[in-house]
């Protein structure tokens, strides 16, 4: 399973666009890449999932460079609400299906 | 995707009593769910996979004779800590792969503090 690297954490105020940035250097041909979000005290929640190049959906976007070694999720305009820890996974149908986390990375909005 | 909901949201034990916690996939037949341990300000830990009809496979360092795993059905499956002291206190999660995509969805998780 690929090994992901995350910012461990990051600021932001209300109303910006937050991208965090994940290295996933040794990523195999067949891996997805996918993001989640937990609050505390809360199971993790799919966030979105791609496997090159750009995917978009009604929270987030997804930007997958070509070599597919690093992914960034784009959160447009956050809000206080959207303070969590965000996970990026990489991984498809090896290792049977697991889903193995990383350290993910604390985003803290700010008023 | 999946709905998966987990009982009971807490539980506080005594030690050395065992602990069942139920995981069930309300919309989805799933042969393979996943058990984490999640500790304050850590990341999800994978403890075990539950394989409906057959054993768990656990992870390294996973006792599995403290952890039973037992899936049933293929909407339910359930974690039991046994003979459980406070060190096992965590909040516990599973989780199901979905149908046709690769992403996972998970259960609300329990808080286990063990007194």
């Amino acid at each position: 399973l690929a090994k992901t690297t995350q910012p461990i954490s990051m600021d932001s105020y209300e109303g910006q666009e937050v991208n965090i940035t994940c290295s996933h250097n040794n990523i195999a041909t067949n891996d997805y890449i996918t993001w989640y979000q937990q609050f505390p005290s809360q199971g993790p929640r799919f966030i979105i999932q791609g496997y090159k190049t750009k995917v978009t959906n009604e929270v987030a976007s997804l930007f997958i460079p070509a070599d597919r070694k690093s992914s960034t999720l784009s959160l447009p305009r956050v809000s206080l609400s959207d303070t969590a820890v965000y996970y990026c996974l990489v991984g498809g149908n090896t290792g049977g299906f697991k889903t193995i986390f990383g350290a993910g990375t604390r985003l803290f909005v700010k008023a | 995707g999946a709905v998966v909901s987990q009982h009971p949201s807490w539980v506080i034990c005594k030690s050395g009593t065992s602990v069942k916690i139920e995981c069930r996939s309300l919309d989805f037949q799933a042969t393979t769910m996943f058990w984490y341990r999640q500790f304050p300000k850590q990341s999800l830990m994978l403890m075990a996979t539950s394989n409906e009809g057959s054993k768990a496979t656990y992870e390294q360092g996973v006792e599995k004779d403290k952890f039973l795993i037992n899936h049933a059905s293929l909407t339910l499956s359930t974690l039991t800590v046994t003979s459980a002291h406070p060190e096992d206190s965590s909040f516990y999660i599973c989780s199901v792969r979905g149908g046709t995509g690769t992403e996972a969805f998970f259960g609300q998780g329990t808080r286990l503090t063990v007194v």
